[in-house]
């Protein structure tokens, strides 16, 4: 069974740029969550869809921002990026609200703000 | 708030030797789970162990080995007669109402030859 796959591997953006990420959840899960891991400040929690709504975010301003589509896949757009955001980006997806399933990540996406 | 705290940022063993990481943590909610994952070098978060907040049972899975102890709020994992392929850095996790995780900081850990 195919894991959580996340594109780009890798991503280079300068400084005012957009980002986009895209991550694909397990099949059959239907939630999936995004977290941001970035030098010195850990793994933080960034946002978390289920069944197409956002059903809850972390402590990021709001040019963090996604989306998920019918099939369950997930979109993490950051805008105006700040040097800050560099990062490794972390998606992981769950069985879904109402569960208590654990979160299976993904490999990552480093993105890189020139 | 929820807060999960490794005091180990690092820990250098030698091939074979039994290592302890440790975790503790806080919440308020009386329904919680307790995580570790693993992440290699490559990035990626692997899946350890999950415990809820119910279930004090200790486990053991191979060399791994899981110490939950509600009264100290410490959830701590063992890897007996480490080996080479064990280096990564380890992180405990928090998951309470919201399903966020709240993670420590991470213990690296090396295991040299």
């Amino acid at each position: 069974e195919a894991g959580v796959t996340q594109s780009p591997t890798h991503l280079i953006k300068t400084r005012g740029q957009q980002a986009t990420l895209r991550c694909s959840p397990i099949s059959g899960h239907t939630s999936v969550y995004w977290y941001q891991q970035a030098l010195g400040l850990g793994l933080q929690f960034l946002l978390w869809y289920d069944e197409g709504e956002e059903r809850n975010r972390g402590n990021f301003p709001p040019r963090f921002s996604g989306r998920q589509f019918p099939n369950y896949s997930s979109e993490l757009n950051v805008n105006a990026l700040e040097l800050e955001d560099s990062a490794l980006y972390l998606c992981a997806s769950s069985l879904g609200q109402g569960t208590t399933d654990t979160q299976y990540f993904g490999p990552g996406t480093r993105l890189t703000v020139l | 708030a929820q807060k999960v705290t490794q005091a180990q940022t690092e820990i250098s063993v030698v091939e074979k030797e039994d290592v302890t990481l440790d975790c503790v943590y806080e919440t308020r909610d009386t329904t919680y789970y307790l995580f570790w994952y693993k992440q290699p070098p490559s990035g990626e978060l692997v899946f350890l162990i999950r415990r809820n907040s119910f279930d004090e049972q200790n486990e053991i899975s191979g060399r791994y080995s899981w110490n939950f102890q509600k009264s100290t709020s410490s959830f701590n994992f063992t890897i007996t007669a480490s080996q080479v392929v064990d280096s990564a850095v380890y992180f405990c996790a928090l998951e309470t109402s919201g399903s966020r995780l709240t993670f420590g900081e991470g213990t690296q850990l090396t295991v040299n030859p």
